[in-house]
């Protein structure tokens, strides 16, 4: 199968900083990636959609301005989430379309935010 | 109701036994449908899609797919211990962006 690559695969920020996570199709060209965030013990829930060269769509009830999302090139999808907070604390994961509608993952980003 | 449902479990299973994981969708628009495999702390991998109506089998995977039910399986044949995970079922809707939605994922143990 395809590689999405995602890093870092953990961090750890203090409160109020920011952290950038990036996602990189590494042998396909993605259009689209997508990003989750999954809590423990709960399913993935999709924070935003993320086109090459355009703006970011976001789900409702995501904070644009808190999880920022640049998709400057076919190959990497960057995250940042701004200003965190312990709330932010989450598992988050990034995965990649190829022409097909499989979508592969990342290996995941363990934020926590003390 | 919820887009994607899936019993938590979990589902205990002996080894060497058949593992059938259902999952039940809302949306009759659904067009694609997809099996992932989550082991803890861990992203989904992708195990099986399927399309259309009636089984499609890769190994000891078998997905199967009813529309008119609005119901996608997974049979697991010859379980291992290396199955024992949460398996995700997730449903394309279509429109634009070609969106995933997932169910809350079924726990499977396999027990020696």
């Amino acid at each position: 199968g395809a590689v999405v690559s995602q890093h870092p695969s953990w961090v750890i920020c203090k409160s109020g900083t920011s952290v950038k996570i990036e996602c990189r199709s590494l042998d396909f060209q993605a259009t689209t990636m997508f990003w989750y965030r999954q809590f423990p013990k709960q399913s993935l829930m999709l924070m935003a959609t993320s086109n090459e060269g355009s703006k970011a769509t976001y789900e409702q009830g995501v904070e644009k301005d808190k999880f920022l999302i640049n998709h400057a090139s076919l190959t990497l999808s960057t995250l940042t989430v701004t200003s965190a907070h312990p709330e932010d604390s989450s598992f988050y994961i990034c995965s990649a379309r190829r022409q097909s509608t499989e979508a592969f993952f990342g290996q995941g980003t363990r934020l926590t935010v003390v | 109701q919820k887009e994607v449902e899936q019993n938590s479990g979990p589902l205990s299973v002996p080894e060497g036994a058949i593992a059938s994981l259902n999952c039940t969708y809302s949306d009759r628009g659904s067009q694609s449908f997809f099996w992932y495999r989550q082991y803890s702390g861990k992203s989904p991998e992708l195990i099986m899609f399927i399309y259309s109506n009636g089984d499609k089998e890769d190994g000891r995977f078998t997905a199967q797919l009813n529309k008119a039910s609005q119901y996608v399986s997974l049979l697991i044949r010859d379980s291992q211990p290396s199955d024992s995970a949460t398996y995700l079922c997730a449903v394309n809707r279509g429109g634009g962006g070609n969106k995933l939605t997932f169910g809350t994922g079924t726990q499977l143990k396999v027990e020696l």
